[in-house]
Order: structure tokens, then sequence, then C-alpha cells
């Protein structure tokens, strides 16, 4: 079945800190990526995605290639802020493997960030 | 932003109550979810559907039911509350039909606690 593999955090850096969480995955076909962000208290917001090999995803600085040989879409960002303290969840949504076209997550990883 | 609405977002009910979680949206999705976090922030899929009168169980086993009557509305009811079923519960929507890249657009969640 298609499954998504993330880094287990708890991540803490510094401001202005360069940031990658990886994320690896397994599917049938030919998946479509994201990251989505969890601010405390909050639901699921989505933060980029990519649909199809060697697309990059971007959004508020974050960056994430969907790389197709390696099979992982790691997320990354050069400067974090305080403001980015939250938890990221990487995602894979498929119509193959049994998943039926929903989301099917990582287990997230916790960023804080200290000033 | 996501035009999806959850209610109530933190309830405390006594074992045996029967609780009904209420969420809608306005953006005339078919497809709608309910997902579970717990407390070690992984989701779990509980419940799904297609459209109006279509209902899927998820890949994790729920004591609780839904319904969908409208396209807007996708009510999750516990009809006996237990502590087991504390938990966090996030509704979400998206389009369906056109490929495993439609993002899914999550509410805020509701914060249930059976005491």
């Amino acid at each position: 079945g298609n499954s998504v593999t993330q880094m287990e955090g708890p991540v803490t850096l510094s401001e202005e800190a360069f940031l990658t969480i990886n994320c690896t995955y397994t599917a049938t076909g030919y998946p479509s990526l994201f990251w989505y962000v969890q601010y405390p208290g909050e639901g699921l917001q989505l933060l980029l995605k990519a649909t199809k090999a060697d697309d990059k995803g971007s959004n508020k600085g974050f960056e994430a290639t969907y790389r197709k040989e390696t099979t992982s879409f790691h997320l990354e960002k050069g400067s974090v802020q305080v403001s980015d303290s939250a938890v990221y969840f990487c995602a894979l949504s498929s119509f193959y493997g049994g998943s039926q076209g929903n989301l099917i997550f990582g287990k997230g990883t916790k960023l804080s960030v200290k000033p | 932003e996501a035009d999806i609405y959850q209610t109530p977002r933190y309830l405390v009910i006594g074992t045996g109550k029967k609780i009904t979680l209420e969420c809608s949206q306005t953006m005339g999705h078919d497809k709608m979810y309910w997902y579970q976090q717990d407390p070690g922030m992984e989701l779990h899929l509980i419940h799904y559907s297609y459209g109006v009168n279509s209902t899927e169980k998820g890949d994790l086993s729920s004591e609780s039911t839904v319904s969908r009557i409208r396209t807007e509305h996708f009510p999750l009811t516990l009809e006996s509350a237990r502590p087991s079923h504390t938990s966090q519960y996030l509704c979400a929507s998206s389009e369906y039909g056109t490929g495993p890249g439609n993002t899914i657009y999550f509410g805020e969640g509701s914060w249930l606690t059976v005491v």
C-alpha cells in the first residue's frame, strides 16, 4: 500500500537557521505530494504541493521538489522565523494502491524556532 | 482561505452521551472527509464521502457514524461516547474527479473530551 515516512521531531532551531524536514514515500502509480502545516490550536493548511516528477512546490519561503528517483519530497526553508513554529505533515494522494484519492499522511514533525 | 466550518470547537461531555460534530463547507465540494488526530499528532482517516448519500469507512476503524444528506453538510455522530473517543476531529473537503492533485481543505477542528 501507499505510505509516507517523515523525519521525527521535535526539531528546534534558532531564528534564521536553515530548515530541512525529510520526507520519503512509497506509492503505486504517480502520486501527488503535499506539505501541510498545523499551527497551535488550528486545523491543517496546505503549504505547498507538486503533482508530477521534478515539479517544485513553493510558498512563504518554503520549497520542496518531487524526486521520483529517490521517492522523496523534502521540505526546505533558507531562514526560519519564530512564526514558522508549527507541526508539518508530508502527505501523498493517489488513485492507486487502495488510497481512493485520499490523503495519506506522515506522522508529523514539530518545529520550534527560538528567537 | 478555506470556507469549511466545524462546531463545536471544544466540547467536554460525560461517558454514554450522544454527540454530533457538525461540519459545513460553502465551496460546493463533492468529496468530504473526517480525520481523527491523536495526541501524538498522527492523523487517521475515519470516514469519507464522494457526494450526497455516499459514505465510506476510512483506514481507521471508528465507532462513529456519518451521513451526507446535503452536499455542504457532513456531520459525525457518536451514539455513546467513551473516554477512548477523546481526540481532535478534523473535517475536510475537496473537489473530486480531476485527479489526485486536488487540494484538500481542512476546518479548524473539534476538540472532544469524554470524562
